[in-house]
């Protein structure tokens, strides 16, 4: 039972366009979001959350937005850059079920020059 | 500061020997956990620890996997009798979580291991 699903396996954008990755969530019990960036041969780095008491967070280039009511979130990602070019996952904890991340199978990016 | 740190980076072993995988939490962080990733797959937790608690073993695939946290910091995730399915990254977190709280957490680069 995948409760964080990302139904995109890749992405590909053009440079100085935007990037939408979704996720979709099953569990209501989710109170905590996180989109985490990686790289091939190292950890995941952390992007952007968001907690569900919120609906958008902002930061730099990054969005996320949750929409409970449709268990789903996005992450923006405005002007892409060739850099942004890696695995995004995104990923879910439940304050009552010891953070816990939960995480989707990821979205390949590629941001084209 | 430093971050999460791991070792060793990578970690090529024979079908049922046992392996120990090491990780450094950030100073200060009172929870640390363990995922997996395997190959095409996504990070699957293993275990968490939260200060003097019990840890949360639901994670762990079967009785082979173990993990320990020496005086609240370093952590030890053992597996006995390896067997080629365990081929995977491990990938250990930590945060600054307080119990029935929500927090973001840090990895490290994460352990290769091959069982050959």
């Amino acid at each position: 039972d995948q409760q964080v699903k990302q139904n995109s396996p890749s992405l590909s954008v053009q440079e100085g366009r935007i990037s939408i990755l979704n996720c979709d969530y099953t569990n209501s019990m989710f109170d905590y979001f996180l989109w985490y960036k990686k790289y091939p041969a190292e950890g995941p780095t952390f992007l952007i959350s968001i907690s569900s008491i919120k609906d958008k967070n902002e930061d730099g280039r990054f969005t996320v937005f949750l929409n409970k009511s449709a268990k789903h979130l996005s992450l923006h990602i405005v002007p892409s850059q060739p850099g942004d070019s890696a695995v995004y996952f995104c990923a879910a904890s439940a304050s009552n079920q010891g953070g816990k991340l939960i995480f989707g199978q990821g979205t390949e990016l590629s941001v084209k020059p | 500061g430093a971050g999460v740190s791991q070792s060793p980076s990578n970690k090529v072993t024979e079908k049922g020997k046992d392996v120990e995988l090491r990780c450094d939490p950030i100073s200060g962080h009172t929870a640390l956990y363990w995922y997996r990733q395997s190959l095409g797959q996504g990070l699957e937790f293993l275990i968490y620890f939260q200060g003097n608690s019990a840890p949360d073993k639901s994670g762990l695939p079967s009785d082979r996997f173990s993990a320990e946290r020496t005086g609240g910091s370093v952590s030890t995730l053992t597996i006995q009798r390896t067997q080629q399915e365990d081929s995977a990254v491990y990938l250990c977190a930590s945060s600054f979580r307080r119990t029935g709280d929500t927090d973001t957490q840090y990895f490290g680069p994460g352990t290769r291991l091959t069982v050959l």
